[in-house]
């Protein structure tokens, strides 16, 4: 069974940093591109990053682009997602999620990210 | 604003069908695949079509998609009050060199 544990959410001022874990089981995590998606409840989710199955390629949304920095370990089986220059609109829960064909099939349960001073 | 659009809300009977329409353009939905996804308040989505018409294992036939140049359809038939749900359209926008989600529609079964 497809298993996406994330962690490290909590409350961080405006202008802190914070980052994300999510851990991978129940299927081989180095096969698979992976990605970041975000959700403010009751709005769409809007994207935020993906990586390359071995590391080499990443994407990110405009709107993270120079804050944000995605990136894993194979070896742990473990994405991250680190977040600089936060900002209240940065206020989500946070989704790990697998790739399947650009789009993503299988997500993690959500972390709460609130910036707040 | 989303770059994908669906309608805010659509509802319909038991028992009945009810399509929701997802528009885009030539460089996401009309240069890749569509995917659906459900989603109950407070939980994940979860993923009910991709590649415009496949259906993942476990998700029943009643959940159905579809494309037709920059625009995606689901269509869910048979409708049960356990339907109603927020849905979602995504496809990649090659231009962006990212993956876009519609802006949501809530199901109401009547």
């Amino acid at each position: 069974e497809v298993q996406l544990v994330e962690s490290g959410g909590g409350l961080v001022q405006p202008g802190g940093s914070l980052r994300l874990s999510c851990t991978a089981s129940g299927f081989t995590f180095s096969d698979f591109w992976m990605h970041w998606v975000r959700q403010v409840p009751g709005k769409s989710p809007v994207w935020v990053a993906r990586i390359q199955d071995d590391d080499k390629s990443t994407n990110y949304a405009d709107f993270v682009r120079g804050r944000f920095l995605i990136s894993r370990d194979n070896t742990r089986n473990t994405l991250y997602l680190q977040m600089n220059s936060l900002t209240a609109e940065d206020t989500a829960v946070y989704y790990c999620a697998r790739d399947f064909y650009y789009v993503v099939d299988y997500w993690g349960q959500g972390v709460q990210v609130t910036v707040s001073s | 604003q989303s770059v994908l659009t669906q309608p805010p809300s659509v509802s319909a009977a038991p028992g009945q069908k009810v399509t929701i329409s997802c528009s885009g353009s030539s460089s996401n939905i009309g240069d890749h695949y569509v995917a659906w996804y459900r989603q109950v308040p407070g939980t994940a989505p979860k993923l009910l079509i991709y590649d415009n018409n496949k259906r993942p294992s476990g998700i029943p036939d009643r959940f159905s998609g579809s494309k037709s140049y920059t625009s995606g359809t689901l269509a869910i038939t048979g409708l049960q009050t356990g339907d109603e749900a927020d849905y979602y359209c995504a496809s990649w926008d090659r231009g962006l060199s990212a993956a876009l989600f519609g802006g949501g529609t809530k199901l109401t079964v009547l």
